[in-house]
C-alpha cells in the first residue's frame, strides 16, 4: 500500500538555525499539506500546496516558514530561524483530491529546538 | 462554540466493552467528516469517513446528525489494540479551507 514518507524521523537543532523537513507524498496525489502537533496538543494545520503553489496557510505559517516541491517527488518544509516554540511533531500529508477528501499522513518528524 | 469539540476522556474500559465518543462541530457547511486514530507519538491514521447519516465497519459505527452538528463513534467489543486517541476531524465546507482537528479522546482498554 502506498504511503507518505518523511525524513528525518528526529531532528535536534539550536535556536536560530535553519531546518528542512522532507516528505515524499503518495505518487498520484495532487494536494500536499504540513501539520504540526506540539506535545500534548491537537494537530494544527500549517499549509496546503497544490499545482506548485500554496493554496492556503494558517496564522502559524509566518515568514519563517516556506514550502517547496523541488522535484517530482519531494515536498519540503523549511523553517529559517527556529525558535524554542517550534519544537513539535511535524506531519506531512497528501490527498488525491482536495482538502475535504481523505488525507494520508506520514510518520512525522520530531523537531526539538534547544 | 469551538470549531471541533470532543469528549475529553480518558475512557478506561475493560475488554469487550462498548464505548462511544461524541464530537460537535461548528462549520455547518462541512459535508464529510472523519474519525482518525492516533497512537502515542505516531501519525493520525484514518479510521472511518462519514459522508451521510452514518457508516459502519466491523466493530466501529460512526453516526452523523447534521441538524445538531454532532458526530459519534461507537466501538463494540473493544480490544486491547483499540487503545489510542480518537480524533474527530472536520474538513472545510468547500474546496478551500483545511482540516480542523479535535483535541481527541483517549481510550484505554484494560484486560
Amino acid at each position: 500500500e502506498p504511503e507518505v514518507t518523511q525524513t528525518p524521523s528526529h531532528q535536534v537543532t539550536q535556536m536560530g538555525q535553519e531546518v528542512i523537513l522532507r516528505c515524499v507524498p503518495i505518487s498520484n496525489h495532487l494536494y500536499f499539506y504540513w501539520y504540526r502537533q506540539i506535545l500534548g496538543q491537537k494537530v494544527e494545520f500549517l499549509v496546503s500546496f497544490y499545482n506548485n503553489e500554496i493554496s492556503e496557510k494558517s496564522e502559524i505559517f509566518d515568514d519563517q516558514f516556506s514550502v517547496e516541491r523541488p522535484d517530482g517527488s519531494n515536498f519540503t518544509l523549511k523553517i529559517r530561524s527556529t525558535k524554542l516554540e517550534d519544537s513539535a511533531m511535524y506531519f506531512c500529508a497528501s490527498s488525491e483530491q482536495g482538502p475535504a477528501e481523505t488525507q494520508y499522513f506520514g510518520p512525522g518528524t520530531r523537531l526539538l529546538v534547544l | 462554540r469551538k470549531e471541533v469539540e470532543q469528549d475529553p476522556g480518558p475512557f478506561n474500559v475493560p475488554e469487550g466493552a462498548t464505548v462511544a465518543f461524541n464530537c460537535t462541530y461548528s462549520n455547518s457547511a462541512s459535508q464529510s467528516f472523519f474519525w482518525y486514530r492516533q497512537d502515542c507519538r505516531k501519525e493520525p491514521k484514518l479510521l472511518m469517513s462519514v459522508y451521510s447519516s452514518g457508516n459502519e465497519d466491523g466493530r466501529f459505527t460512526a453516526q452523523l446528525n447534521r441538524a445538531s452538528q454532532y458526530i459519534s463513534l461507537l466501538i463494540r467489543d473493544s480490544k486491547l489494540s483499540d487503545s489510542a486517541t480518537y480524533l474527530c476531524v472536520v474538513p472545510p465546507g468547500g474546496s478551500q479551507g483545511n482540516l480542523i482537528f479535535g483535541k481527541g479522546t483517549k481510550l484505554s482498554v484494560k484486560p
